[in-house]
C-alpha cells in the first residue's frame, strides 16, 4: 500500500526566505507524485506533478520539487516566500495501477512579514 | 479554462437526513472521484467511478454512500442517513483520457457538509 508522510504539520518562514516542505512516500511501484495547494476555504489546486519524466519539476507560482528515488522524497521548494504563499500544502502519490490518490496529512505554511 | 464545479458550496442538514452533493466534471473526462476532508485532517479518497460503475472505493464508502451519474454531465454523491461524523468538506474530481490512471485529477471547490 502506498503512503505519504509530510514532516512538519506547520512551517513558518519569513517573507523572502526559502520555503522547504518535505514529502516522503512509500510505493511498491514507480509512483506519480503531486503537490496541491489549498487556500483558506477553497478547493485543491495542482502546483506540480512528477510523472517519470524530469526529476526536477517546475510548477506554478515559482514552486519546484525534486524527485529523489534513493530517498523516496519529493520535497517542495520556493527560493523566496511571498505572503500570498500562506496556505495548506498536500503531497499526494498515485501508482500506475490505480486511479485514486493517497494524500499526505498536509503542511500549513505561514509567511511572516 | 474548463473546471469542475460543485453545488451547493455549503449544505447544512439534520442527523439522519439524506443529502445529495452534486458535481459537474469537466465535460470530456471519463473518470470521476469523490474525496472528503474532515476539518483539520487530510484529504481521504472515497470512491472512483468509470463507465457508469464504481471502479474502486475505500473503507469509508460504506452502504450509506452511493454515487450516480444521472445524465451526461452530473456526478452525485448521496449520503442516505447522515451522521455527525459525516461533517466534512467533500471534493469531486475528474480526469480524462483513455488511460485515466496517468492523468491529473482536477478538483472542484468542494461542498462543506455540516450535520447537526
Amino acid at each position: 500500500a502506498q503512503s505519504v508522510t509530510q514532516l512538519g504539520s506547520h512551517v513558518s518562514v519569513s517573507e523572502g526566505a526559502l520555503v522547504l516542505l518535505r514529502c516522503n512516500y512509500s510505493s511498491s511501484v514507480p509512483p506519480y507524485l503531486f503537490w496541491y495547494v489549498q487556500y483558506p476555504n477553497q478547493g485543491l489546486q495542482l502546483l506540480l506533478k512528477y510523472t517519470s519524466a524530469a526529476t526536477l519539476v517546475k510548477g506554478i507560482n515559482g514552486f519546484e520539487a525534486e524527485f529523489k528515488k534513493s530517498e523516496t522524497s519529493f520535497h517542495l521548494t520556493k527560493p523566496s516566500a511571498h505572503m500570498s504563499d500562506a496556505a495548506e500544502y498536500f503531497c499526494a502519490v498515485m501508482d500506475n495501477y490505480g486511479q485514486n490518490f493517497v494524500f499526505g496529512p498536509g503542511t500549513r505554511l505561514s509567511v511572516l512579514p | 479554462e474548463p473546471e469542475v464545479t460543485q453545488t451547493p458550496s455549503h449544505q447544512v442538514t439534520q442527523m439522519g437526513q439524506e443529502v445529495i452533493l452534486r458535481c459537474v466534471p469537466i465535460s470530456n473526462h471519463l473518470y470521476f472521484y469523490w474525496y472528503r476532508q474532515i476539518l483539520g485532517q487530510k484529504v481521504e479518497f472515497l470512491v472512483s467511478f468509470y463507465n457508469n460503475e464504481i471502479s474502486e472505493k475505500s473503507e469509508i464508502f460504506d452502504d450509506q454512500f452511493s454515487v450516480e451519474r444521472p445524465d451526461g454531465s452530473n456526478f452525485t454523491l448521496k449520503i442516505r442517513s447522515t451522521k455527525l461524523e459525516d461533517s466534512a468538506m467533500y471534493f469531486c474530481a475528474s480526469s480524462g483520457g483513455t488511460s485515466g490512471a496517468y492523468n491529473e485529477q482536477f478538483f472542484g471547490p468542494g461542498t462543506r457538509l455540516t450535520v447537526l
